[in-house]
């Protein structure tokens, strides 16, 4: 079935430092990848659609210059939350569509940033 | 806004029991899709209902849709401890996902 890889899986870093957070489609092709976050017992918030070879597409509320947006293969985006902060600590999750499981969506397993 | 909410938030329930979670949407829709997550992990893809199906089964779950309601349930028979999880509804292109209902199930 289709496999969305995303690393890291957690990751801690000092404030003020860039991370960047990959996410694969490992068996099938995504022109299309979401990228969302989700704070502790709250849903997932939809950040931001990642397009392939073109720019990213962000939800309103969601700063562009913060989180840079990176699809440049059909395998592959990457976030990279820029200047990161504490406010920034949170649980982002990928998901890719591969249209050979009746348009259902294939979710990364998330990675959880914490900001000291 | 293709965006499901769930209710109820909670629900706990013994094992071997049936759970019952339901879903409203306010847009139009080509499908809805369910999906469950396991705390702190990414989620995962359970079933999708097309907007001209009822009713749908898959192993032990069962979902159905009224369109003219705009709402799902997704029905969950015999539950297990296993089934401990958030579970979300979403529709169509772009998925945009409401709080979930967070199922219990005591062994």
């Amino acid at each position: 079935g289709a496999v969305v890889s995303q690393h890291p899986s957690w990751v801690i870093c000092k404030s003020g430092t860039s991370v960047k957070i990959e996410c694969r489609s490992l068996d099938f092709q995504a022109t299309t990848m979401f990228w969302y976050r989700q704070f502790p017992k709250q849903s997932l918030m939809l950040m931001a659609t990642s397009n392939e070879g073109s720019k990213a597409t962000y939800e309103q509320g969601v700063e562009k210059d913060k989180f840079l947006i990176n699809h440049a293969s059909l395998t592959l985006s990457t976030l990279t939350v820029t200047s990161a902060h504490p406010e920034d600590s949170s649980f982002y999750i990928c998901s890719a569509r591969d249209t050979g499981v009746d348009y259902g969506y294939t979710f990364g397993s998330g990675t959880r940033l914490t900001v000291v | 806004s293709q965006q499901g909410e769930e209710d109820p938030q909670a629900l706990s329930i013994q094992e071997g029991e049936n759970a019952t979670m339901n879903c409203s949407y306010k847009t139009s829709i080509n499908n809805l899709q369910w999906y469950r997550q396991n705390s702190g992990r990414g989620l995962v893809h359970l079933i999708l209902i097309r907007s001209n199906e009822r009713e749908k089964h898959s192993g032990r779950l069962r979902v159905t849709l009224d369109t003219s309601k705009k709402s799902s349930s997704l029905l969950i028979t015999a539950s297990r401890a296993a089934d401990t999880a958030s579970y979300f509804c979403a529709g169509s292109e772009k998925l945009v996902f409401g709080k979930g209902t967070k199922l219990t199930v005591n062994p």
